[in-house]
This record gives structure tokens, C-alpha cells and sequence, in this order.
């Protein structure tokens, strides 16, 4: 049972403009919530995370959105770059924070 | 490199055999996780160490995976009699402080 998913397995923008990556789950108990980027023969790499006590939470070009009613977060890339390509996969977890849910990934493509 | 090692990068090994994979976490992280991702999935929890105790390995899908980490650094994830539904990428990450986890490279496992 997927308790986190990522419903659209591919996407891409062109140079410039705005990457939105969506993602759900389906725990209530999840409370910490990560994104991690993954390029191809490397493990992912941790870009940005958010809490449940907040709703926004910027760093740089990427802000992560949660909205915990409809259990859904969000991860917006503005201006996407050709760089931004990689499969970028959310995380959730409980409070206690030793299980960390994957979704199944979102294979990102910017086009120059 | 201060990062997260795994060895070996690739492993083929015939039907039954034996298989042990290693992670190196990064020095003075007490925080240690094994995933496994098939392809096209997300990365899915096998086990979790704070230093040299196993917490949980609720997520080891069988007795033939067991995982050690003797001196609370180096963890060893075993595969005895190895079947061709083990063949995955096994991931191990590290983490100070349970907010963020960094992944090595991962170990891409071929049972033939």
C-alpha cells in the first residue's frame, strides 16, 4: 500500500519557466516532509524539506507547499534550468522519524 | 570526499548465492538506514540502526536479509540464498539528526 504517491511519472518545461511536482499521501501521522533529487548512478540528494507546522518553506529557486488538509505538498522550481533534470522524489515521515515513505518519483526534463 | 560510500557499485550473483554489501555513513552520523528500490519504484525501507543498535528492521522483506552495524560506523546488509526478486539498487543513508538523510550511491544488486 503506497502510502506516498507521485501520480505523474514524467514531465517537462521548457528553460525559464515554472516546474511543478506534485505529490499525496495518505498517513495522517506523517508530520515531515522532504524532497530529494536524484540524477542517474547516485544516490538522492536532499533539497529541501517542511514541517507540518508550516505551510511554506523557500530556499532559493524551490518552495515546497503543504497543504495538510488535503494531505498534498507540492514543489515548485522557478526559473527551471536545464540542471533541474533529475527524478525528484518526496519523503514523508512520522514524528518519530525513523521510517522515511518514498513516492515513486517524478522524472523531470527541462528544455533548453 | 566526506560523502556516504557503498561497495561494491555493482554485483551480479548467481541464484542462492550469498551476498553482503557495505556502507560506509558519513563520520559521527549515529543514524543509519538501508532501502531497497526496484526499478521505476521509490527507495523502500529495510532497516534502521542508531549507532550499533537495530531499532527496526521492520522492513526486511525476508530471513534471508539481515543487517549489522558491530561498532555503531560501517553496516553490512547480508543476502543469503539470494532469489531474482532481490535484484535492486540497495541504498544506505546517513543522518545526524533525523531531519535530513544523506544516500550514498547505492549498490545495484543483479540476481541471475
Amino acid at each position: 500500500d503506497q502510502q506516498v504517491k507521485q501520480n505523474s511519472p514524467s514531465l517537462s518545461v521548457q528553460e525559464g519557466r515554472i516546474s511543478i511536482l506534485n505529490c499525496d499521501y495518505t498517513n495522517s501521522m506523517f508530520d515531515y516532509f522532504l524532497w530529494y533529487k536524484k540524477y542517474p548512478a547516485e544516490g538522492p540528494t536532499f533539497l529541501i524539506s517542511i514541517s507540518s507546522i508550516k505551510d511554506k518553506n523557500e530556499d532559493g529557486r524551490f518552495t515546497v507547499f503543504l497543504n495538510k488538509s488535503a494531505k498534498h505538498l507540492s514543489l515548485h522550481i522557478v526559473p527551471s534550468q536545464p540542471g533541474d533534470s533529475a527524478v525528484y522524489f518526496c519523503a514523508a515521515s512520522p514524528s518519530f522519524r525513523n521510517q522515511f515513505y518514498f513516492g515513486t518519483g517524478t522524472s523531470l526534463t527541462v528544455i533548453p | 570526499g566526506a560523502g556516504v560510500s557503498q561497495s561494491p557499485r555493482y554485483k551480479v550473483a548467481k541464484r542462492g548465492q550469498d551476498v553482503a554489501l557495505r556502507c560506509d555513513p558519513i563520520s559521527g552520523h549515529v543514524s543509519l538506514f538501508w532501502y531497497q528500490q526496484a526499478l521505476g519504484q521509490g527507495p523502500e525501507f529495510l532497516t534502521y540502526f542508531q549507532n550499533e543498535a537495530q531499532l527496526d528492521k521492520s522492513g526486511l522483506p525476508s530471513d534471508r536479509f539481515f543487517a549489522e552495524r558491530p561498532e555503531g560506523s560501517v553496516s553490512t546488509l547480508k543476502i543469503q540464498r539470494t532469489q531474482q526478486e532481490d535484484s535492486a539498487v540497495y541504498l544506505c543513508a546517513s543522518s545526524l539528526d533525523e531531519t535530513e538523510q544523506f544516500f550514498g550511491p547505492g549498490t545495484r544488486l543483479t540476481v541471475l
